[in-house]
């Protein structure tokens, strides 16, 4: 397609089971960046990628988050045990290369609610 | 931890009415300011990135301006239509680390 793709668009889990949110970045785009945005608040930075090697995962709140994106394209934000401080919209954006001055481009989002 | 601060937090308008708000950041390292519009079940839409002091951007109705040294940009938009219902956000890079910091947003609704 010709925008970032994410999916599932919502998804309700009860607390702590894993759950796996899936992006589609533009194709050619060699960044990609994952964002958690808490209700109230402004998206936050959570992992950076290269390609396919993660370069920042400064921002990942824990041990029980895990993200890959293996061949340089799809990437997956996994959450292990989660708990209801997980809830929140998941947000992907891509840009083509890492240029500070040239927007990112964003996905729908997946809506995470956690019982 | 930088912060960026967005005001006001939620604003009602007219149709028709022209309106503004502010993002400030920190002045110093400055290296990027994008602005965002988020309508309801979409995504994040850019409108500007911003990287010169000084800098006036203009897209449509919407414009925007720049001021690194003192750290703020304001977001203008004349004559503001239903459809420009959303949430702006605004989003600092600091050095040249590629990451957006976000503020919360500008919630605007124009009322027919």
């Amino acid at each position: 397609g010709a925008g970032v793709s994410q999916s599932p668009r919502y998804k309700v889990a009860k607390r702590g089971q894993d759950v796996a949110l899936r992006c589609d970045p533009i194709s050619g785009h060699v960044s990609l960046f994952w964002y958690q945005q808490a209700l109230g608040q402004g998206p936050e930075f959570l992992t950076y990628f290269q390609n396919e090697a993660q370069l920042d995962k400064s921002g990942l709140p824990s041990d029980r988050f895990f993200a890959e994106r293996p061949e340089g394209s799809v990437s997956t934000l996994k959450i292990q045990r989660t708990q209801q401080e997980d809830s929140a919209v998941y947000l992907c954006a891509s840009s083509l290369r890492r240029q500070e001055n040239q927007p990112q481009h964003f996905g729908d989002g997946t809506r995470l609610s956690i019982l | 931890i930088l912060n960026v601060e967005q005001s006001p937090q939620s604003l009602h308008v007219q149709e028709g009415d022209s309106t503004n708000f502010t993002c400030s950041f920190p002045s110093s390292n400055f290296y990027a300011l994008h602005w965002y519009r988020w309508e309801t079940a979409k995504s994040p839409e850019a409108l500007f990135v911003m990287t010169l002091n000084g800098d006036e951007k203009k897209k449509g109705r919407i414009s925007a301006t720049l001021n690194t040294k003192e750290g703020y940009s304001y977001l203008y938009i004349k004559g503001s239509q239903p459809e420009d219902s959303a949430t702006y956000l605004c989003a600092f890079i600091s050095g040249s680390n590629y990451k957006l910091t976000f503020g919360k947003g500008t919630l605007l609704t124009v009322n027919p």
